[in-house]
């Protein structure tokens, strides 16, 4: 049985930074494609970004490109979310999922919330 | 951009009864199309991949067609716990794309 855990959400003024973590119970993460959806309150399922098993293959939304970045630490089992430059509209519940390609399994999500 | 639509909003069902829920995409997605149901304060949960293979757990009542541009989800007879929202979701291309939700409600 694959468990997600996110940490890592809060509050967050626009502009700052934050970096959210996925850790993963599953024995060989190494094998495992990941990514990172949102929603925002209220509203729909947002994918965020994607990272191939060993971490060569990358993608970003456009609604991110150039100020989150994406990575993963295959010996802690851990997917990671930096996010810079943040705004108002990238408030939402973050969710890192396991993915082949389809979202198969999923965290339980942590807020984040951009406001001054 | 793969625009993913769904039809309808809100689909009032009674109990027992049949529901059958629509996704449209903007252009084929051949059978890479997956949904996922969603309950308030939780995170989504795969229910089908491949247009139409059931994922882990999920109840035969729960049924899937279609390819290319169409798709349909069925849950043949409602039991209370099937009220929710449902998602589709193509990953034929990036970015990876989902619909905006069928909010699937007690009649």
């Amino acid at each position: 049985q694959v468990q997600l855990v996110v940490s890592g959400g809060g509050l967050v003024k626009p502009g700052g930074s934050l970096r959210l973590s996925c850790a993963a119970s599953v024995f060989t993460f190494t094998n495992y494609h990941m990514s990172w959806i949102r929603q925002a309150p209220g509203k729909g399922l947002e994918w965020v970004s994607y990272i191939s098993s060993g971490g060569t293959f990358i993608y970003y939304a456009e609604s991110v490109k150039g100020r989150f970045t994406i990575s993963r630490d295959n010996a802690k089992n851990s997917m990671y979310l930096q996010m810079n430059s943040l705004r108002a509209e990238d408030t939402a519940v973050y969710y890192c999922a396991l993915t082949l390609p389809y979202f198969d399994s999923w965290g339980q999500g942590t807020l984040v919330t951009v406001s001054s | 951009e793969i625009v993913m639509t769904q039809s309808p909003d809100t689909l009032s069902v009674s109990p027992g009864e049949r529901a059958t829920l629509s996704c449209r995409a903007s252009q084929s997605v051949s059978s890479n199309l997956a949904w996922y149901q969603q309950k308030p304060g939780q995170a989504p949960r795969l229910l089908m991949y491949g247009a139409s293979t059931r994922a882990t757990d999920i109840p035969a009542r729960f049924s899937g067609s279609g390819s290319g541009t169409e798709f349909t989800l069925t849950v043949s007879s409602l039991q209370s716990e099937d009220f929710a929202v449902y998602f589709c979701q193509q990953y034929n291309n990036w970015p990876r794309t989902f619909g905006q939700g069928t909010r699937l409600e007690i009649k």
